[in-house]
């Protein structure tokens, strides 16, 4: 299957850290990604993770990655109210043009 | 230049008017694709054009016409729409496909069909 599912939502407070997850189907996805779409805006990409990797920091974002559970996460520290907007993750197999996006997920940071 | 530039930004149309939406980017990419996406969904992909040429047609009907004049532009003519064709309709592009190939997306053209 290509299903790829997200929390729908998620609020925090200001300063705090945000953990937005991520699990998808396709054992033979090689790219993950994430996306920060604000509203109104398309999609603009905030950073990747390959397949062979654990781990990737990006200053704020950090990206982890579980393969065996074929699950995805992406912290973001110190959140700030910018930080607001809907977050995809994506996977794409390497030699294709098929991104599969999540479902999403609309983070709100309270002042 | 990262920019994928989208016009128009906004358009009303009736269910028998022709209209078509543009797309252009200068990064050399040779990827080019239409994704339609509906209020809190996530993007669905309608085509990929590959170094010009039709790579990939979801099955997307044919009121809706696609085509890649060169390497950096993208259109997309419409035609005897349905209102529930209403959606942004957003244009990425991306390096080839074997490469980290991320997308990057324009600013998308919101489309409503009256």
């Amino acid at each position: 299957g290509e299903d790829v599912e997200q929390s729908l939502f998620l609020s925090v407070r200001e300063g705090d850290s945000s953990v937005i997850n991520c699990t998808y189907t396709d054992s033979s996805s090689t790219y993950l990604y994430w996306y920060k779409q604000e509203p109104g805006a398309g999609l603009q990409l905030l950073t990747y993770i390959f397949s062979n990797m654990d781990m990737k920091q990006d200053q704020r974002l950090t990206v982890l990655l579980n393969k065996k559970d074929k699950h995805l996460s992406l912290r973001i520290a110190d959140t700030q109210t910018g930080d607001s907007a809907i977050y995809f993750c994506a996977e794409k197999t390497s030699g294709t043009y098929k991104y599969i996006f999540g479902t999403g997920t609309r983070l709100k940071v309270l002042a | 230049d990262t920019e994928v530039t989208q016009t128009p930004k906004h358009l009303v149309m009736g269910m028998t008017n022709k209209k078509s939406l543009k797309c252009e980017q200068h990064m050399g990419h040779r990827a080019m694709y239409w994704y339609k996406q509906k209020a809190k969904k996530p993007p669905e992909l309608m085509f990929v054009y590959s170094y010009e040429k039709l790579s990939i047609n979801e099955s997307v009907p044919s009121r809706f016409s696609p085509e890649c004049p060169n390497s950096s532009l993208l259109n997309l003519h419409l035609h005897a729409l349905q209102p529930e064709d209403s959606a942004l309709y957003l244009c990425a592009s991306s390096q080839e496909a074997g490469v980290t190939g991320e997308l990057f997306f324009g600013e998308g053209s919101r489309l409503t069909v009256l």
